[in-house]
């Protein structure tokens, strides 16, 4: 079993349409990435949130963790054809930087 | 700015035989991580290393073995392979062991077990 749950598994939107990317577990984490896949390439990272509660933007992406540190959202506001890929949440736990996976969100916005 | 390369990108072998995947880093990044990606279950870390000589298993060890003589390499053999290790693996580094440091990915090997 995964220890984070990603949902949906797949998306198709048409371009200027908004989404959420849910990202959930039963288990608290010190902090949580989330990460962008390209087709033949390895994960991008985008944001890492480290606070309860914490939001953070980037452009039309709109990032936020829970308040109890155990799940996040991802939230693309008017979806373009570039946000196209694979969508990765990773939660840390441990004493170092050992990111959990989860299963990813393949998101399809089309013309 | 090589950054983090693998080799080889595709790989195609047997049940059986030994293969070893490259990773070389070059930002001098103290820790490096192996992992495999499965339709399914996202990325599980297989082995990572702390440090030169410092290594220590993941979640999903078995059937590999790393070793980090100097700290911009980190290979990852599979000893006897089986077909359960058809994969896409991925290396990456960061810089330190902190949670909040980003990871940094290389392109993956796509290795098929026949």
């Amino acid at each position: 079993t995964q220890l984070l749950e990603q949902s949906p598994q797949f998306l198709s939107i048409q371009e200027g349409e908004n989404l959420t990317v849910y990202c959930n577990s039963s288990s608290v984490f010190s902090s949580l990435q989330w990460y962008r896949q390209e087709p033949g390439e390895g994960p991008v990272l985008l944001v890492t949130v480290v606070t309860g509660g914490e939001v953070k933007k980037l452009k039309r992406l709109t990032f936020q963790f829970g308040d109890a540190r155990k799940d996040s959202s991802l939230h693309i506001t008017a979806a373009q054809t570039g946000d196209t890929g694979l969508y990765l949440c990773a939660g840390a736990r441990g004493n170092f930087n050992k990111f959990y996976f989860g299963s990813g969100t393949k998101l399809n916005v089309k013309p | 700015d090589a950054g983090i390369t693998q080799s080889p990108r595709y790989k195609i072998t047997e049940t059986g035989r030994q293969v070893t995947l490259m990773c070389h880093q070059t930002w001098s990044h103290s820790y490096m991580f192996w992992y495999r990606q499965d339709l399914g279950h996202g990325l599980r870390l297989i082995y990572y290393s702390a440090a030169a000589d410092i290594t220590d298993k993941g979640e999903v060890p078995d059937g590999y073995v790393v070793s980090r003589s100097k700290t911009e390499n980190f290979p990852l053999t599979l000893e006897s392979a089986t077909r359960s290790q058809t994969s896409v693996y991925f290396c990456a580094s960061s810089e330190s062991g902190r949670d909040n440091q980003p990871q940094h990915f290389g392109d993956g090997t796509r290795l098929s077990i026949l």
